[in-house]
């Protein structure tokens, strides 16, 4: 069965930093990019990251430039989201997403997503 | 950053009755264009790619069409599971949403 698992979520503080997961199975992790897309409580989706199948190429949305970053293990089948700086505003339920085809395509496979609040 | 303008924000129709949401992109992605599905508690399910294919198991009742900047969502005769908030979302350069339509029971 193809899955993503979010983990590392939680509660931390304005300013502090936080590690997301995504451990993938049932398909072959390294032929495809992989995002991150976020959704604040009651809000619409927003593409926060993606990172191409072998990471030469990472994208960010400019809300989370020079604060997030995104990597991965192939060799784990893991994603990755630093997120360093957090604001309030950073508060959401974040999913990981798989690309359809090698790169630069549709999310074909969402997690289930991981919260992380962000408050004093 | 490309944006992405869902139109209306809600729409209220009639099971059985059809439905039009549209998407418009601040520059050109030529077919690059998905739409999704979402529904309470679950995550997005991909409907459509390309514009217009449909996306593995999705009824035939979805339909998309457009390219370049102005693109529809069409969904023919409304069953109930229908009733979902639907984003658009361009991949022409990475991925970025609309802020989505909810599609409600009238």
């Amino acid at each position: 069965e193809v899955q993503l698992v979010e983990s590392g979520g939680g509660l931390v503080q304005p300013g502090r930093s936080l590690r997301l997961s995504c451990a993938a199975s049932g398909f072959t992790f390294d032929d495809y990019a992989m995002h991150w897309v976020r959704q604040a409580p009651g809000k619409g989706l927003e593409w926060v990251s993606g990172i191409s199948w072998e990471s030469g190429s990472i994208g960010y949305a400019d809300s989370v430039k020079g604060r997030f970053t995104t990597s991965r293990d192939n060799a784990k089948n893991s994603l990755y989201l630093q997120m360093d700086s957090l604001r309030a505003e950073d508060t959401a339920l974040y999913y990981c997403a798989k690309n359809r085809e090698q790169w630069l395509h549709a999310f074909d496979i969402w997690g289930r997503g991981t919260m992380v609040t962000v408050s004093s | 950053e490309i944006v992405m303008t869902q139109s209306p924000a809600t729409l209220s129709v009639s099971p059985g009755e059809r439905a039009t949401l549209s998407c418009r992109a601040s520059q050109s992605v030529g077919s690059d264009l998905a739409w999704y599905q979402q529904k309470p508690g679950q995550a997005p399910r991909l409907l459509i790619y390309g514009a217009s294919t449909r996306a593995t198991g999705i009824p035939a009742r979805f339909s998309g069409s457009g390219s370049g900047t102005e693109f529809t969502l069409t969904i023919s005769s409304l069953q109930s599971e229908d009733f979902a908030v639907y984003y658009c979302q361009q991949y022409n350069k990475w991925g970025t949403f609309g802020q989505g339509t909810m599609l409600e029971i009238k």
